[in-house]
């Protein structure tokens, strides 16, 4: 089925060790999103590409690095983890103004 | 600083009443406003949306309106159902999504 599709859908991590989140979508969208969703907080935006080749900072980047690998792809890293790191992420993409199709989601935990 | 805010965290409906969502947002250059839904363990998926030019738009059971000048925006689910049951996000576009909070809707049967 078309859509978007995140890789692992849950995962623990130690405080400091690294990981990369992974997000590919088959829509042929240009822009792709990583969100986090913390309870009370809705969603955040860490990290968008507007298109291929391009990324910037959201709301939350703090501690994250992306790769917009190629059209499809965009992945999200941490590079040393942290408790404050736990969250559940969402990869999304979309074409022009239209919304969002987001991934199902990663259940992230920081021990 | 919150853009956009869903103030009510949770609401609980009878089945086959109305159900009511609210969103306010600050920001007036906002033209584009959607409705997600999310269930749990699942991403938030599409629902509904309104461009700034309109102050209603129907889909079924589910009718976004939009207030510009207060700033508001509403989802009516009629009649509710208990399959409705999940949390739902509102979002408004500027140069990006801003999303609400979230409000979980409980739908009694």
């Amino acid at each position: 089925n078309a859509g978007v599709t995140q890789t692992p859908k849950f995962q623990v991590l130690k405080t400091g060790q690294s990981m990369t989140l992974q997000c590919a979508q088959d829509m042929n969208h240009n822009s792709m999103y990583w969100y986090r969703q913390d309870p009370g907080m809705g969603l955040r935006l860490i990290y968008y590409s507007a298109s291929e080749g391009t990324t910037d900072k959201g709301e939350v980047p703090n501690g994250y690095n992306v790769s917009r690998l190629n059209k499809r792809e965009f992945s999200l890293r941490l590079e040393s983890a942290a408790p404050s790191q736990t969250s559940v992420y969402f990869c999304a993409s979309r074409q022009g103004n239209y919304g969002y199709t987001f991934g199902s989601g990663t259940r992230l935990t920081v021990v | 600083d919150q853009q956009v805010k869903q103030n009510s965290p949770s609401l609980s409906v009878q089945e086959g009443r109305i159900s009511i969502l609210n969103c306010d947002y600050t920001n007036s250059m906002f033209d584009y406003f959607l409705w997600y839904k999310k269930y749990p363990a699942e991403g938030p998926t599409f629902l509904i949306s309104i461009s700034s030019i309109k102050d209603k738009n129907e889909d079924g059971r589910f009718t976004v309106f939009l207030n510009k000048s207060a700033k508001h925006l509403s989802l009516h689910i009629v009649p509710s159902q208990p399959g409705d049951s999940a949390v739902y996000f509102c979002a408004a576009s500027g140069n990006q999504f801003y999303f609400g909070t979230g409000t979980s809707l409980t739908v009694i049967p």
